[in-house]
């Protein structure tokens, strides 16, 4: 799977936005870009994937630039509960695993 | 709905014991189904995959096994425990077998190794 750079860490307040970016200059056309989160002393949570087109649900959107070469994760109103570790990954459309990286820590503080 | 069982949470073991965890996924059927580990202060490392029954891929050559003895349950096994092998062991299923789905984790279980 191609690679992603993402912030070692991140801060933010409490109910503001969070703007999280992950770079992927060698996507492929057949991608997926997968978020997932994990927050302390828990397994890794899903939170939202795309392959061109933004998307939006519950927990979280995601925006995909128009070269598909980076991303953001948006977090419309950040809570204590959103401190975790975030995760960007790209995964093929053919078989292939989740492969996690280091993440991006967020760090919200009240 | 779909859920996933892993067992214990939290276990502390002497060195050259064995081990034995177990996976359970219900609600579904035919899942692929994956084991994680991470060590402390460390990333998440793929251990195994099984895409079925019988089936099972290594990712890493190490003190581990796994098995899939039952279409929706994944065993990781050790015969002589390691220090090393202390972490947060983390069960995961999916339901494609490419980039269209996401994974669902268990819980963990947080081994100690002594």
């Amino acid at each position: 799977d191609a690679k992603t750079t993402q912030p070692n860490s991140m801060e933010s307040n409490e109910e503001e936005p969070v703007h999280l970016p992950c770079n992927h200059s060698t996507i492929s056309g057949t991608d997926y870009i997968h978020w997932y989160r994990q927050l302390p002393s828990q397994g890794p949570e899903y939170v939202i994937h795309g392959l061109t087109s933004n998307v939006n649900n519950r927990m979280a959107s995601l925006a995909i630039a128009e070269d598909r070469k980076s991303s953001t994760l948006i977090l419309h109103r950040a809570t204590l509960r959103d401190a975790a570790v975030y995760y960007c990954i790209l995964r093929n459309s053919g078989y292939s695993t989740l492969t996690f990286g280091k993440g991006t820590m967020l760090l919200v503080s009240p | 709905s779909q859920t996933i069982h892993q067992w214990p949470a939290t276990l502390v073991q002497p060195v050259g014991s064995p081990l034995s965890l177990e996976c359970t996924v219900e609600g579904t059927s035919n899942p692929n189904l994956y084991w994680y580990r991470q060590a402390a202060g460390r990333g998440l490392q793929l251990l195994f995959y099984s895409v079925g029954i019988g089936q099972i891929s290594s990712e890493v050559p190490q003190n581990l096994s796994a098995s899939r003895p039952q279409d929706r349950q994944f065993i990781l096994s050790s015969k002589k425990l390691l220090l090393s092998d202390s972490g947060f062991y983390l069960c995961a299923w999916s339901n494609d077998r490419g980039g269209t789905y996401g994974y669902t984790f268990g819980s963990g279980t947080r081994l100690t190794v002594v």
